[in-house]
């Protein structure tokens, strides 16, 4: 089946540790995008990718960091400079990046935990 | 970049139609606006999009008023299932770099028996 798959579900880790956050599609899909959510909050945008190798910054990047080495793959870093990164995190990816329509299928989600 | 507004919480009765407004006063002429849904601690579904005119597909429909200031989505029959938290969003920068879309806070619907 094609899709977007994050893993994993939910993610323990105490403070101070850097965390890796994994998101790969088979959707031959050129973008990506990572969004943050906290309890009762729409998406935030962290990091997006139109094409391997490049990526931008999002409205909240500051304490993480991103890849795209690989088309399928766009794994996610909270740092330790991340202040509260105890949060729901959503990965995204949409086909071709022209002006035409295309949906943005989204994963699962990752619950992450900082205790 | 533009950005939406939507209130906060609506409750709709079951089987009738469900109206979610939007206000994007600021959209841009090629920045398109989308809908999607999320139910709770689910990645978000996409409903539909539209530039300029109104549009229809088997969930939904979006009304897009002239001056592209405001959109209203509509569930011409609400059921149980559709009670979750819906986004307006704008797409913006499309075709370039800086292809990106910008979401809210959205509108929790409720749909009741």
């Amino acid at each position: 089946d094609g899709g977007i798959t994050q893993s994993p579900k939910y993610l323990f880790r105490k403070e101070g540790q850097n965390v890796t956050l994994s998101c790969e599609q088979n959707l031959n899909h050129d973008a990506m995008y990572w969004y943050r959510q906290d309890p009762g909050q729409g998406l935030r945008l962290i990091y997006y990718s139109q094409i391997v190798n490049d990526f931008q910054k999002g409205d909240i990047a500051e304490g993480y960091s991103v890849s795209r080495e690989k088309k399928e793959s766009f794994p996610l870093t909270v740092t330790s400079a991340q202040k509260n990164p105890t949060a729901f995190y959503l990965c995204a990816s949409r086909s071709g990046t022209g002006l035409t329509y295309n949906e943005q299928f989204f994963g699962p989600g990752t619950r992450l935990t900082v205790l | 970049d533009a950005k939406t507004t939507q209130p906060p919480s609506m409750d709709c009765a079951e089987g009738r139609a469900a109206n979610l407004p939007c206000n994007h006063s600021t959209i841009s002429g090629n920045e398109y606006v989308y809908w999607y849904r999320q139910i709770h601690s689910q990645g978000p579904q996409y409903i539909i999009h539209g530039l300029k005119n109104n549009e229809t597909n088997e969930m939904a429909s979006l009304i897009i008023t002239e001056d592209r200031k405001s959109s209203t989505l509509i569930l011409p029959h609400a059921t149980l299932r559709d009670t979750a938290v819906y986004y307006c969003i704008v797409r913006v920068g499309p075709g370039t770099s800086y292809d990106k879309v910008i979401f809210g806070p959205g509108t929790s619907l409720s749909v009741i028996p």
